[in-house]
C-alpha cells in the first residue's frame, strides 16, 4: 500500500540555520504531496503542496519539490526562525473512490534555538 | 476567519461514559473527516462523510460512531471510552486536493 517515510527527529537548529527534512514516499500512480505543520496544542495547517512531478510548492520561505525519479518531497528552508519550531508532517493523497485520503508520515519535530 | 471549528478544545470524560465531540465548517465542502492522533504519532483517519454517505476505515473500532446532520456539522461519538482512546481528535474538510483541519479536541479519559 501507499506509505510515507520521513526522517526521525527531533531536529535541533540554531536560528538562521538551513533546514532540510527528508520525505520519501511509496505509491501507485501519481499522488499529490503535502507538508503540514502542527504547532504545540494545535491542529494541522497546510504548509505547501505539489500535485505533479517537478512541481515546487512554497510558502513562508519553505520549499519542497516533487521528485518522481527519487520518490521524494524534501522540505527546505534557507534560514529558520524560533517561530518555526513545530512538528512537520509529510503526506500524500490517496484518492480511492473519489475522496481525498491523506496518508501521513510519522512527523519530524523541529526545535529552533536563538 | 476560522474555517473548521471544533468544540470543545479539551474534553474530560470518565472510563465508559459516552462522549460527543463536535465539528463545524464554513467552507461548504461535501467531505468531512475525523482523525485520531495519539501522542507523538501521525494522525490516523477514522472515517469520513461524503455528503451524507458514511465511510468507515476498516480498522476503526465499533466504539466510534459519527453523525452528520447537515453540510456544516459533524459529530464524533465515542460510546464507551477506554483509556486507550485518550488522544487529540482532529476534524477536517476539503475539496478535491486539500484538507483543512480544525484545531482539534484533546480528550482525556479518567
Amino acid at each position: 500500500g501507499n506509505s510515507v517515510t520521513q526522517m526521525e527527529g527531533p531536529v535541533t537548529l540554531s536560528e538562521e540555520a538551513f533546514l532540510t527534512i527528508n520525505c520519501t514516499y511509496t505509491a501507485t500512480g501519481y499522488p499529490s504531496l503535502f507538508w503540514y505543520v502542527q504547532y504545540p496544542g494545535e491542529g494541522l495547517q497546510l504548509l505547501l503542496k505539489a500535485t505533479k512531478a517537478d512541481d515546487k510548492g512554497s510558502n513562508k520561505g519553505f520549499e519542497a519539490t516533487y521528485r518522481k525519479e527519487t520518490t521524494s518531497f524534501h522540505l527546505e528552508k534557507g534560514s529558520v526562525q524560533v517561530s518555526d519550531s513545530a512538528v512537520y508532517f509529510c503526506a500524500l493523497s490517496d484518492s480511492p473512490g473519489g475522496y481525498n485520503k491523506l496518508i501521513f508520515g510519522a512527523g519530524t519535530r523541529l526545535a529552533v534555538h536563538p | 476567519d476560522a474555517m473548521v471549528i471544533q468544540n470543545p478544545r479539551y474534553q474530560v470524560t470518565q472510563f465508559g461514559k459516552p462522549v460527543t465531540l463536535s465539528c463545524s465548517q464554513t467552507l461548504n465542502h461535501n467531505v468531512m473527516y475525523w482523525y485520531q492522533q495519539k501522542s507523538s504519532q501521525a494522525p490516523k483517519l477514522l472515517f469520513h462523510y461524503y455528503d451524507k454517505d458514511f465511510n468507515n476505515e476498516a480498522d476503526t473500532p465499533d466504539n466510534f460512531q459519527s453523525r452528520r446532520p447537515n453540510t456544516s456539522f459533524c459529530f464524533l461519538d465515542i460510546r464507551s471510552p477506554g483509556l486507550g482512546d485518550a488522544a487529540m481528535y482532529l476534524c477536517a474538510t476539503g475539496g478535491q486536493e486539500t484538507q483543512y483541519f480544525g484545531p482539534g479536541t484533546r480528550l482525556l479519559v479518567l
